[in-house]
């Protein structure tokens, strides 16, 4: 069972429009992570949401911590070829250093 | 540019090889990763250290051997490996906190023949 579902898993656009990508569990997390890989590099970082209801925006990006703190969003307005990557939510359940993944959204914004 | 440094970039070997991968960072982390990750996938968790200590080994096949030399450092030993084995190997780097945010390197593409 995976422990944090992702949606869609693949995403393709024109520029301009709006995606709204979607991560959700059963589980109560303290606080969930987003990174972004784009191809040949490593997963940076983009945000992490600790409050329940917190919503933080990152330029075009908008994320949001459910209430109950078992689920998140992100939203990217006015999508750009630029933002084309692997979207991974990620968060810590337990109290060790295992991050647990969720499938990934890979996104593509066509021009 | 990254605060994770990973060499090689690009790795190919044949099943009898020995080769090591290397991680570097200078951001004072206490906690160090190794990931496994196939293309258009997650990266999957093999190893853990905290302290230069091996926390966590994800059950992972002998024929990959980590090492902690210090704290900027972290190396994986490659033995035998199988074209199975074949994918990027990413370092991270995080403080000592289950939940804080990790630094990922740019990884080895690893390919076996």
């Amino acid at each position: 069972t995976q422990l944090l579902e992702q949606s869609p898993q693949f995403l393709s656009i024109q520029e301009g429009e709006n995606l709204t990508v979607y991560c959700n569990s059963s589980s109560v997390f303290s606080s969930l992570q987003w990174y972004r890989q784009e191809p040949g590099e490593g997963p940076v970082l983009l945000v992490t949401v600790v409050t329940g209801g917190e919503v933080k925006k990152l330029k075009r990006l908008t994320f949001q911590f459910g209430d109950a703190r078992k689920d998140s969003s992100l939203h990217i307005t006015a999508a750009q070829p630029g933002d084309t990557g692997l979207y991974l939510c990620a968060g810590a359940p337990g109290s060790n250093y295992k991050l647990t993944f969720g499938k990934g959204t890979l996104l593509t914004v066509n021009p | 540019d990254t605060e994770v440094t990973q060499t090689p970039k690009h790795l190919v070997m044949g099943m009898t090889n020995k080769k090591s991968l290397k991680c570097e960072q200078h951001m004072g982390h206490r906690a160090m990763y190794w990931y496994k990750q196939k293309a258009k996938k997650p990266p999957e968790l093999m190893f853990v250290y905290s302290y230069e200590k091996l926390s966590i080994n994800e059950s992972v096949p002998s024929r990959f051997s980590p090492e902690c030399p210090n704290s900027s450092l972290l190396n994986l030993h490659l033995h035998a490996l199988q074209p199975e084995d074949s994918a990027l190997y990413l370092c991270a780097s995080s403080q000592v906190s289950p939940e804080g945010p990790q630094h990922f390197g740019d990884g080895t593409r690893l390919s076996i023949l």
